[in-house]
C-alpha cells in the first residue's frame, strides 16, 4: 500500500459545482498535510496548509483532515475554468528544516468546464 | 515568483550521454530540491540540499547525482541518461518550517527531458 494514495481523475465538473477532492494515507504520524495546484506545464504552488485535524478556509477553498479515518480533503465551491488544474495533496511527519520527507498524492486532474 | 530558473527547459539526448540540468535561485533559500515528475507517479524527489556541498537522496536517486558549490546553484546530472529517465524534473527551494513559515516548497517551471 502506497503511503498516500489520491485518484488521479480526470474530474470534469460545470462551472459553479462543488468540487470535493480527497487523498488517503497510511502513516498516522504525518502531522502537515498541504494541498498544492500545478497548471499545465507548471510547476505546483502551495494552495492550502493545515496542521493535525480540523477545517481550513480560504475564500472559496477549504481543506480539511480528519485523522482517525486518515483522510483529509480539499473543497472548492462555486467552481471557475481558472481552477482547472491538477491538485496534489502532501503531506509530511517532521516539524522544522528540509521537506525532504514531504510525500506528494499523485495528483487529481480537474477540468471545469463553462 | 519566486526567482527560479531551470535550465535547460527543454533537451532531447541519447541513451547513454551525460546530462545536467542546473537551478538557479536567487531567494537565498537553505534547502533546494530535484523532483521527477511522470503520469501514474506523481512527483518523487530524487535528491535534495539542506547547505552548500550538503545533499541527501530521496526515493528515487539511483542514476543520478547532485552537487551544490553555492547556495544558488544546485546541478542534477545524469552520468548516463536511460529512458526510464525521460520525464520533467523540478527544481524547488524552501526554508525552514518555523511558527512563522510553513516550508512552502516554490517550484521551478521543470526541465522536459527525453533519452531515446
Amino acid at each position: 500500500q502506497k503511503e498516500v494514495e489520491q485518484d488521479p481523475g480526470p474530474l470534469s465538473v460545470p462551472e459553479g459545482a462543488i468540487v470535493s477532492l480527497n487523498c488517503t494515507y497510511s502513516n498516522s504520524a504525518f502531522q502537515y498535510f498541504m494541498w498544492y495546484r500545478q497548471y499545465s506545464r507548471k510547476g505546483p504552488e502551495l494552495l492550502m496548509y493545515t496542521y493535525s485535524s480540523g477545517n481550513k478556509e480560504d475564500g472559496r477553498f477549504t481543506a480539511q483532515v480528519d485523522k482517525s479515518s486518515k483522510y483529509i480533503s480539499l473543497f472548492i465551491r462555486d467552481s471557475q475554468p481558472s481552477d482547472s488544474a491538477t491538485y496534489l495533496c502532501a503531506m509530511s511527519v517532521h516539524y522544522g528544516g528540509s521537506q525532504g520527507n514531504l510525500i506528494f498524492g499523485k495528483g487529481t486532474k480537474l477540468s471545469v468546464k463553462p | 515568483d519566486a526567482g527560479i530558473t531551470q535550465s535547460p527547459r527543454h533537451k532531447v539526448t541519447e541513451t547513454g550521454t551525460p546530462v545536467t540540468l542546473r537551478c538557479h535561485q536567487t531567494e537565498n533559500h537553505r534547502y533546494m530540491y530535484w523532483y521527477r515528475q511522470d503520469p501514474g507517479h506523481g512527483l518523487r524527489l530524487i535528491h535534495y540540499s539542506y547547505g552548500v556541498k550538503d545533499t541527501d537522496k530521496g526515493e528515487v536517486s539511483d542514476g543520478y547525482s547532485v552537487s551544490r558549490s553555492k547556495t544558488e546553484d544546485f546541478l542534477l546530472t545524469l552520468e548516463s541518461a536511460t529512458s526510464s529517465q525521460t520525464s520533467v524534473y523540478f527544481c524547488a527551494i524552501s526554508e525552514s518550517m518555523t511558527s512563522g513559515n510553513t516550508g512552502e516548497l516554490f517550484f521551478g517551471e521543470g526541465s522536459r527531458l527525453t533519452v531515446l
